[in-house]
């Protein structure tokens, strides 16, 4: 266990439906991130929030929405989502300032179908 | 953009054997690296790290190598056991973002 979970682990919708995935981590961090996990592709990152303030956006289509209540806990919703949207979404957290140069930790990941 | 990539997508190994997995990057201004594993069905989990200052540090049973003259970084996995089994991939920081590669498929055949 890396001190971080992510639930559904699974979730399958379809483009009409509005739902949310949360992330939790129990490691002290304060940088949370959300990143896309394709098929035979790199790591996408998402979204940085920094001591609960979003630091960075990758130009991620707003149908992908996150919110981070404090530094324990992230939450990415979703609306609208196309089928090319599926995908592993891992959500990971490092102990200090953001991205430089942190060791990141991530959580098992859900698995998100979009029918 | 960054471009980080395994020199194979697969590797297949003996149990008990040592294990190399490679992997390029291009930016000479990368400072920080770390290897990940990823297993079936779970997210990836840390492995060993090195920072630009150094060109070889060890963990257990694992060995990472930097060499920043050709942008190369590579892992060491020694006695690869059954549970070695998994994606192995690097990612590099340059101080702004990590940039992760594909992935390197590692199978132990028992």
């Amino acid at each position: 266990e890396t001190g971080v979970t992510q639930t559904p682990r699974h979730l399958v919708m379809g483009m009409t439906n509005k739902k949310s995935l949360k992330c939790e981590q129990h490691l002290g961090h304060n940088a949370m991130y959300w990143y896309k996990q394709s098929a035979k592709k790199p790591l996408e990152l998402m979204f940085v929030y920094n001591f609960k303030e979003q630091t960075e956006n990758n130009s991620v289509p707003s149908r992908f929405s996150p919110e981070c209540p404090n530094s324990s806990h992230l939450f990415l919703h979703l609306h609208t989502l196309q089928p090319e949207d599926s995908a592993l979404y891992l959500c990971a957290s490092s102990q200090n300032t953001g991205l430089v140069r942190e060791t990141q930790y991530f959580g098992p990941g859900t698995r998100l179908l979009v029918l | 953009g960054e471009s980080v990539g395994l020199h194979l997508p697969t590797l297949s190994v003996q149990e008990g054997d040592n294990s190399i997995i490679n992997c390029a990057y291009s930016n000479s201004a990368s400072d920080y690296f770390i290897w990940y594993k990823q297993e079936s069905g779970k997210g990836p989990q840390f492995i060993i790290d090195i920072r630009s200052n150094m060109d070889k540090r060890q963990g257990q049973r694992v060995t990472v190598l930097l060499n920043k003259t050709v942008k190369h970084l590579s892992l060491q996995i020694a006695a690869t056991q059954p549970g070695d089994s998994a994606v192995y991939f690097c990612a590099e920081n340059t101080g702004n973002q990590f940039y992760f590669g594909t992935g390197t498929s590692l199978t132990v055949i028992p």
